[in-house]
């Protein structure tokens, strides 16, 4: 069964920091993998997918790396602003098909 | 496009009584999603469709719980009998299958649902 695992499960940084969120998975055959941002009471927003085949993707400020052979997935977050402030969770799709999450990192970025 | 459309956003019910959640996954795309978020869980894999055929609902907690897919435009998810533990917020997600978000989920806006 996959595991998904992230750390860390809380961070608070400063206006302007540049910031690393990681995620790890436990079983590499995977279909793709997909950060998602989630706001108080809302529901998930896309941000990024990397499929298989890729390495990485990059969105404006955010840059997401994907690295099968060690399990291991990392979202960059460059310059960070307090509107980032938000839980980002981190999700892998096996082969199969079904969608397993991780428990999200709480980021709180301070003005 | 609309994006995925869940409804009710909310839902305040009483132990024993049924429930029905509601999901329009977004036009075109293969796989709908069922999704359970609590604080102590996080989101849990409930069922999910391809084509609008159920492909695994291993994460279904008990009978209680089914799920259907008759057309491409709509699903249920039902509770019944309804208990104070299955208050959480179920979230409804569709994958195309193919064209440029290949794989990529989309989730609507959540039906926060409480059993008293």
């Amino acid at each position: 069964k996959q595991e998904v695992t992230q750390i860390p499960a809380a961070l608070s940084v400063p206006e302007g920091e540049n910031l690393v969120l990681n995620c790890s998975f436990t079983d590499s055959a995977i279909y793709n993998l997909q950060w998602f941002r989630q706001d108080p009471g809302k529901g998930l927003t896309s941000l990024l997918l990397i499929q298989s085949s890729q390495r990485e993707q990059t969105s404006g400020r955010l840059n997401a790396s994907l690295d099968k052979s060690s399990g291991r997935s990392t979202l960059y977050i460059a310059a960070s602003q307090p509107g980032d402030s938000a839980t980002y969770l981190c999700a892998v799709r096996r082969v199969g098909n079904d969608m397993r999450f991780g428990a999200g990192t709480r980021l709180t970025v301070k003005p | 496009d609309a994006g995925v459309i869940q409804s009710p956003r909310h839902e305040v019910t009483e132990m024993g009584q049924e429930v029905t959640l509601r999901c329009k996954p977004i036009s075109g795309h293969d796989y709908l999603f069922w999704y359970r978020q609590t604080m102590m869980r996080g989101l849990e894999l409930l069922i999910y469709f391809n084509n609008n055929v159920p492909i695994d609902d291993s994460g279904m907690p008990e009978d209680r719980f089914s799920a259907k897919m008759p057309n491409a435009s709509f699903s249920t998810l039902k509770i019944q009998p309804s208990e104070p533990r299955d208050s959480a917020v179920y979230f409804c997600a569709s994958s195309p299958q193919r064209g440029r978000h290949t794989g990529e989920l989309f989730f609507g806006e959540g039906s926060r649902l409480t059993v008293l």
